[in-house]
């Protein structure tokens, strides 16, 4: 099974501090995502990747940016936090190439809570 | 621009009951659709994935139905069990190629014992 591993489950972090989100995926998938979630607000796409070191904005970008050195990790970068940011991050991958690779779906990662006090 | 809609936003059923689920998008030129579940405070599960030439998926329990000239999928669970009680998403993709899911809102559902 395509595993999708988020460093943590729940952080607490300070207004004004840099935190980071890892994720890990181990099927060799191109495409990773991060995604927050919120009551009312549905998923909304922050940032996603194709390959490594590419990135591309989504939805709602501002106050975050991303880093994608190796294939199987991305990771999500809150360069100074805000009460704002707090929400669950989810983080997916899936594959474009490969006979069969599309057909495969996405695939999510057990989510982050995080919270900004 | 894709919008995937799912009415109703929740479902109380009875247990043993049938639940039908379903999500509409506006684009027909879907690559693929995919249905998932979310439990409380949890990621996503994918239940299943339906390609575009498809009409239908099937597990255990689960079946999933495709009608893209209509723009309409459909999610039956047989013989609901309170385990069933979650929000279930659907999301469609563009493209083989594409890179952005568009994901319904949702439909909480809660099977009462």
């Amino acid at each position: 099974d395509v595993k999708v591993t988020q460093s943590s489950r729940y952080l607490v972090k300070r207004t004004g501090e840099k935190v980071f989100l890892e994720c890990v995926q181990d099927m060799d998938h191109e495409n990773m995502f991060w995604y927050r979630q919120d009551p009312g607000l549905g998923l909304r796409l922050i940032y996603f990747s194709y390959d490594v070191k590419m990135k591309e904005k989504g939805d709602i970008p501002e106050g975050y940016s991303v880093s994608r050195e190796k294939k199987e990790r991305f990771s999500l970068i809150l360069e100074s936090a805000s009460t704002n940011q707090t929400s669950m991050y989810l983080c997916a991958s899936s594959s474009s190439t490969g006979l069969f690779g599309a057909h495969y779906g996405y695939t999510f990662g057990s989510g982050t809570r995080l919270t900004v006090v | 621009k894709q919008e995937v809609t799912q009415i109703p936003a929740a479902l109380s059923v009875p247990e043993g009951e049938n639940l039908v689920l379903n999500c509409s998008f506006t684009d027909s030129a879907i690559y693929n659709l995919q249905w998932f579940r979310q439990d409380p405070g949890k990621g996503l599960t994918s239940l299943l994935l339906i390609q575009s030439s498809q009409r239908e998926q099937t597990s255990g329990r689960l079946n999933a139905s495709l009608d893209k000239s209509s723009g309409r999928s459909t999610l039956y669970i047989a013989a609901s069990q309170p385990g069933d009680s979650a929000t279930y998403l659907c999301a469609v993709r563009p493209t083989a190629a594409g890179n952005k899911l568009t994901f319904g809102g949702g439909t909480r559902v809660l099977v009462k014992p």
